[in-house]
């Protein structure tokens, strides 16, 4: 099946330093990448839709500021935490679909912030 | 967005079959039903999808009333690997996944 990646897979950070978190399509082109992050025994909650060449559209809640998002290539979209706090502390996941509007997504390795 | 309700959790024991059910009495005529499955530590896995008829993958059987307000995963023959989070979901055309609590399905040996 279609891959997505993301690098780096886990990452230790200062508070107040900021962290990118990149998610690639390595076997298709994605118009479309969905940003998600995920607490400890939680469930994933989604944070933004990424599309190629436009600007992120964030879900009610999400700091736009904060959680930075560029989708500049139809592979490759890009997650910066700003000013990290040990609250961002998460699993962030990527996910994008090769084709069909309708069809399976794919789901990235997942990302693990761990803000000191 | 259309809702999805699971048990919380269930128990199999391995090679033995196992049904996991979704109901989504508010679904619309234009949502698929997917399912996915999340493992610790991993992103969720892509399991199987339809939209009003039966289908069948390599990994599962997904049933679908005929009313299309309830599903059925079926794996056939669990295994100690299949252990996970198991997310049913409706999605609607281009749309993101949006999550719910998921059945955290433990299998024993």
């Amino acid at each position: 099946g279609a891959v997505v990646s993301q690098h780096p897979s886990w990452v230790i950070c200062k508070s107040g330093t900021s962290v990118k978190i990149e998610c690639r399509s390595l076997d298709f082109q994605a118009t479309t990448m969905f940003w998600y992050r995920q607490f400890p025994k939680q469930s994933l909650m989604l944070m933004a839709t990424s599309n190629e060449g436009s600007k992120a559209t964030y879900e009610q809640g999400v700091e736009k500021d904060k959680f930075l998002i560029n989708h500049a290539s139809l592979t490759l979209s890009t997650l910066t935490v700003t000013s990290a706090h040990p609250e961002d502390s998460s699993f962030y996941i990527c996910s994008a679909s090769p084709g069909t509007t309708t069809g399976e997504l794919f789901f990235g390795e997942g990302s693990r912030l761990t803000v000191l | 967005d259309a809702k999805t309700t699971q048990p919380n959790s269930m128990e199999s024991n391995e090679e033995e079959p196992v049904h996991l059910p979704c109901n989504h009495s508010t679904i619309s005529g234009t949502d698929y039903i997917h399912w996915y499955r999340q493992l610790p530590s991993q992103g969720p896995e892509y399991v199987i999808h339809g939209l009003t008829s039966n289908v069948n993958n390599r990994m599962a059987s997904l049933a679908i009333a005929e009313d299309r307000k309830s599903s059925t995963l079926i794996l056939h023959r669990a295994t100690l690997r299949d252990a996970a989070v198991y997310y049913c979901i409706l999605r609607n055309a281009g749309t993101a996944l949006i999550f719910g609590k998921g059945t955290t399905l433990s299998v024993s040996s």
